[in-house]
């Protein structure tokens, strides 16, 4: 079945550097949503890109969308401590309509001060 | 604020209970999902629902689990004759109204369930 990879599973960073989170889809998706979770939390959305080669940016956060609609990324730049979290990426099952969403296993970020 | 309550916050069971969670919207959504987590582990799919019925259900979400909205507003999830593998916590989500199932979900705080 399809499934969606995230890499790495953890990540630990000094403040103030860089952080990166990669997704990867077994099959090309019509859309892709990245989700925040904080420790104790629920999934927040973030973002969803839908076209090919899509950059978009929040802040300090770039999310990409890969040519292929295959892959996409994550980049955080100067983190803070209040980027620690669980971030995931997930997409709609092949041309489903239904909403169902399959999520990757998440990057677990932990910023030191 | 969520757009979605949840309750209870937390269910503590014995195994081969049944437990009711109940998600319900602030406004009036028509479009809703399940999800489970399993502490530590990846946000796994159940079922989605739209206009009273079930359109896509996982293969988790087995004849042990089921769906309803009883009184139009509240939506509930089922378990019948829990098994300890069903501790987790259990989400809820919608989509916002008018914008359909393809679209980014926003989800409840959760149920944190225990089954003993």
């Amino acid at each position: 079945g399809q499934q969606v990879m995230q890499i790495p599973q953890y990540q630990h960073v000094q403040e103030g550097e860089d952080f990166t989170t990669y997704c990867n889809s077994s099959t090309t998706l019509s859309n892709i949503q990245w989700y925040k979770q904080r420790p104790g939390g629920h999934p927040v959305f973030l973002i969803q890109l839908v076209k090919s080669g899509e950059v978009k940016k929040q802040k300090r956060l770039t999310f990409q969308f890969g040519e292929a609609k295959k892959n996409s990324s994550l980049h955080i730049t100067a983190t803070q401590t209040t980027d620690v979290g669980t971030y995931f990426c997930a997409g709609p099952r092949g041309s489903s309509n239904t909403g169902k969403l399959i999520f990757g296993q998440g990057t677990t970020l932990q910023v030191k001060p | 604020e969520p757009e979605v309550t949840q309750t209870p916050s937390h269910q503590v069971t014995q195994m081969g209970q049944e437990v009711i969670l109940r998600c319900v919207p602030i406004s009036n959504h028509l479009y809703f999902y399940w999800y489970r987590q399993i502490l530590g582990q990846k946000v796994e799919f159940l079922v989605s629902f739209y206009n009273n019925e079930i359109s896509e259900k996982s293969e988790i979400f087995d004849d042990q689990f089921s769906v309803e909205r009883p009184d139009g507003s509240n939506f509930t999830l089922k378990i019948r004759s829990t098994k300890l593998e069903d501790s987790a916590m259990y989400f809820c989500a919608i989509t916002p109204s008018g914008t359909g199932h393809n679209q980014p979900q926003h989800f409840g705080d959760g149920t944190r369930l225990s089954i003993l």
